[in-house]
């Protein structure tokens, strides 16, 4: 089956910095989204980016199909943005997502 | 906004007791989906419809049983809780129309059964 792995497991910046994730896949894939959960366990859709490139305020991701990695870019970081980082993709538009193990983001003020 | 609500936010049941958990959305998304989340194992698929009446089996559906018999509502059986139950329970709907597609999860019920 696909794997997806994402990079760091772990991150801590203080705010006003901008970090990168990634998220790298194994397989080809129909469907890529990023989500956030906050610390209270609200997990939001933040991208749905099976290629190309999309932003959002200060968020904004890539996704490279051909070589099987998406970026996930966060700019001038408010501590409103700790919390897991979780990618997600999905195989053969069977509805199913298969999930990374997240990225944990830790803004301090 | 779409919303997603799962009928508790917290549960405590006994060993053995019959749980339901409830999820209702409210914009005719066609997919529902139930999901265990847990501490160094993150999301695991139980469940999912993408019908009335239509269920599927996620990657961990022991134990669990799903309802589907109106399109806004989805709900996860657990026939007889067991303590390896105990969890973060997250509903999620879905739908993909014209390009456009949107995922959205209920806020979760955190069981503990005793």
């Amino acid at each position: 089956g696909i794997q997806v792995e994402q990079s760091p497991p772990d991150l801590i910046l203080q705010e006003g910095a901008n970090s990168t994730l990634r998220c790298n896949f194994s397989d080809s894939v129909n469907n890529l989204q990023w989500f956030h959960q906050n610390p209270w366990g609200q997990l939001i859709n933040l991208f749905y980016i099976p290629s190309g490139t999309k932003q959002n305020g200060r968020l904004s991701a890539t996704t490279v199909a051909t070589e099987r990695y998406s970026l996930l870019y966060i700019s001038s970081s408010q501590t409103t943005d700790s919390g897991v980082y979780f990618c997600a993709v999905e195989r053969d538009s069977n509805y199913q997502l298969i999930w990374g193990a997240g990225t944990k983001l830790i803004i301090k003020p | 906004d779409v919303k997603v609500t799962q009928s508790s936010r917290y549960l405590v049941k006994r060993t053995g007791e019959k749980v339901f958990l409830e999820c209702v959305q409210d914009m005719d998304h066609e997919n529902m989906f139930w999901y265990r989340q847990d501490p160094g194992l993150g999301l695991r698929l139980i469940y999912f419809s993408y019908d009335v009446k239509m269920k599927e089996k996620g990657d961990i559906p022991e134990g669990y049983s799903v309802s589907r018999e109106k399109k806004e509502r989805f709900s996860l059986i657990l026939e007889s809780a067991s303590t390896n139950q105990t969890s973060m329970y997250l509903c999620a709907s879905s739908f993909l129309r014209g390009g456009n597609y949107g995922y959205t999860f209920g806020s979760g019920t955190r069981l503990t059964v005793v």
